[in-house]
This record gives C-alpha cells, structure tokens and sequence, in this order.
C-alpha cells in the first residue's frame, strides 16, 4: 500500500519568515495530495490540494509543489504568522472512487513572534 | 468548504459504559465515511470506512465488537465505543467525502 514520509516533525521559524514541509509517497498512482491544518483540538482543515496533473498551486500565502517522477510534494508557507502555529499533515491518495488518503506522520510549525 | 459535524466535541464516561460519536455531512450527502483515532502528538490512524447501508469495513486490528459503526443515512454516521475502557481515551475524528476529504472538529473521549 501507499506509504507517505513527512519531514520535518518539528519546524520552528520566527515570524516572517518561510516554512516548508516535505513530503515522500511510494505509489505511483496516488494522483491526489491534499495538506491540512490541525490546531490543537481541532480536527484537520484542508488547506491547500494538488492533483497529479499540475505541478503547484498557490493561494495567497501557501503553495504547493508536486514532483511527480521523484514522488515528492512541498508545502511552503511564506511570511509566516503566528496563527500559522499548528500541525500539519500531507496526504497521498488515488482520487476518483473509494477516496482513502495515506497521511504523513505531521510537522509541528511553532512561529515565534 | 463542505461541513462537517461531529458530536459531541467531548465526553466523559465510566469505564464499562458505552458511548455514542455522531458524524453528520451537513450540506451533502456522503456514501462513504471514515473514522480515525489520533493519539498525542501522532497522526491520524483510520480505525474503519462506514458505508451507506451496509456494513463497515474495518481495518486490520480494530475490533468490530468494541467499535460498533452505523451508516444508516447518506448524511449520518455513528460510532459507538462498547464497554469502554481507559486505554479508549483517545481523539476520534470522522471524515466524509465529497470531492476532498472533509473532517469533523473531534471527539476527546476520556474514560475514567
């Protein structure tokens, strides 16, 4: 089955500054990488997508980047706000039918006033 | 986004007793939900896919007996913890499906 590694699990960054977090998946044929937001107890928010089709998607400050002969997707969080403090998950699946997404183990993002 | 509703946020209950998770799509409808225990500081582990009308598909290791699953509409899913006991304290977390995945805020289940 699908199996998606996550790094880093912790990332501290100072407010205004960039974050990313990369993520790895074995199957070729996931086609579908949503990244969700999960604040303390809180169940995850989708943040941001990407199919296997586009290669990254923007919006406002998040983007996403999809690599698809490496088998690797990014996300990258810039001008970081303290808000932004959560865990975050990515998640690998085969879109289209029964949808079962595989998570990554998730980043605590900790930004710093 | 669609939403997603889970019911109640938190709960407490005696070990022994049995205690019942809503999941509700509240602005569609969805065949297919699926629930997930998260621990402290780990990530979400799928416990079983609930299906309209039929019965839940569990996954390797999770007793059906003890987490008893009912997808009796297309906009309701329940679980139910049976004779739970401390080591069932967990987060529960639902999810339905409509184009995304979407989640249900949790279940902080404490069992005393």
């Amino acid at each position: 089955g699908e199996n998606v590694e996550q790094h880093p699990s912790t990332l501290s960054v100072q407010e205004g500054d960039s974050a990313v977090i990369k993520c790895t998946y074995s199957d070729s044929a996931s086609n579908y990488f949503p990244w969700y937001k999960q604040e303390l107890g809180k169940g995850p928010q989708l943040i941001i997508d990407i199919r296997s089709n586009v290669g990254e998607k923007k919006d406002q400050r998040i983007a996403v980047t999809l690599n698809k002969t490496a088998k690797h997707f990014s996300l990258h969080i810039t001008e970081t706000q303290p808000e932004d403090s959560a865990v975050y998950f990515c998640a690998a699946s085969i879109g289209g039918g029964s949808y079962i997404p595989t998570f990554g183990r998730g980043t605590s993002l900790i930004v710093h006033p | 986004g669609a939403v997603v509703s889970q019911h109640p946020s938190r709960v407490i209950c005696k070990s022994g007793t049995s205690v019942k998770i809503e999941c509700r799509s509240l602005d569609f409808q969805a065949t297919t939900m699926f629930w997930y225990r998260q621990f402290p500081k780990k990530s979400l582990m799928l416990m079983a896919t609930s299906n309209e009308g039929s019965k839940a598909t569990y996954e390797q290791g999770v007793e059906k007996d003890k987490f008893l699953i009912n997808h009796a509409s297309l906009t309701l899913s329940t679980l139910t913890v049976t004779s739970a006991h401390p080591e069932d304290s967990s987060f529960y977390i639902c999810s339905a499906v409509k184009t995304e995945a979407f989640f249900g805020q949790g279940t902080r289940l404490t069992v005393v």
